[in-house]
């Protein structure tokens, strides 16, 4: 399995890009990069997935280096709604594998 | 439904009690996830289905935890003889595919509260 290692938590204001990277230097050849954010009392809500490269969509950007042994969520011109925990997931859906959560990034966003 | 749903949304039981936590999983997702999230940690694997076999049940914590998806779909998790430890959220996650990168669903959980 994957581990996976992001920072503890983030402080950013309103309107600035944050990243947030997460490291999984042991990522295997089948595994995609998946993030996810957790606002309190909530379950964990799809944010973006990769596998190389560049993904982008409508909420955020998913940037992933060559060697895939890393992986940096950005987030553009945050709000105070963002404020949440992020987890960086790796591996993928099926019969050989199960998804394991780290501690996730919990991102402080004010004014 | 439009999403996961679990019920019920909390349980207060006294030790020694089974409990059964139920999670409905968006129609037609043919993989099922149950975790347990201590306040301020990730989520822990616990037990995973696809349809109706379950394919991994290692992140149990003992035999007192079971969970079953006869008919793959619906899909019970029972804590039998429960403990204060027990106390947690359990959340349920499914997934439209059993195999590939396809994201999982989350629903709102089941707190359970062991006193």
């Amino acid at each position: 399995l994957a581990k996976t290692t992001q920072p503890i938590s983030m402080d950013s204001y309103e309107g600035q890009e944050v990243n947030i990277t997460c490291s999984h230097n042991n990522i295997a050849t089948n595994d995609y990069i998946t993030w996810y954010q957790q606002f309190p009392s909530q379950g964990p809500r799809f944010i973006i997935q990769g596998y190389k490269t560049k993904v982008t969509n409508e909420v955020a950007s998913l940037f992933i280096p060559a060697d895939r042994k890393s992986s940096t969520l950005s987030l553009p011109r945050v709000s105070l709604s963002d404020t949440a925990v992020y987890y960086c997931l790796v591996g993928y859906t099926g019969t050989a594998s199960k998804l394991t959560f780290g501690t996730g990034t919990r991102l402080q966003v004010t004014l | 439904g439009a999403g996961v749903s679990q019920s019920p949304r909390y349980k207060v039981t006294k030790r020694g009690q089974d409990v059964a936590l139920r999670c409905d999983p968006i129609s037609g997702h043919v993989s099922l996830y149950w975790y347990r999230q201590a306040l301020g940690q990730g989520p822990e694997f616990l037990t995973y289905f696809n349809y109706e076999a379950q394919q991994d049940k290692s992140g149990l914590p003992n035999d007192r935890f079971s969970a079953e998806r006869p008919e793959g779909s619906i899909s019970t998790l029972t804590i039998q003889r429960t403990e204060q430890r027990d106390s947690a959220m359990y959340r349920c996650a499914s997934s439209d595919r059993d195999r590939g990168p396809s994201p999982l669903h989350f629903g709102n959980g089941t707190r359970l509260t062991v006193t």
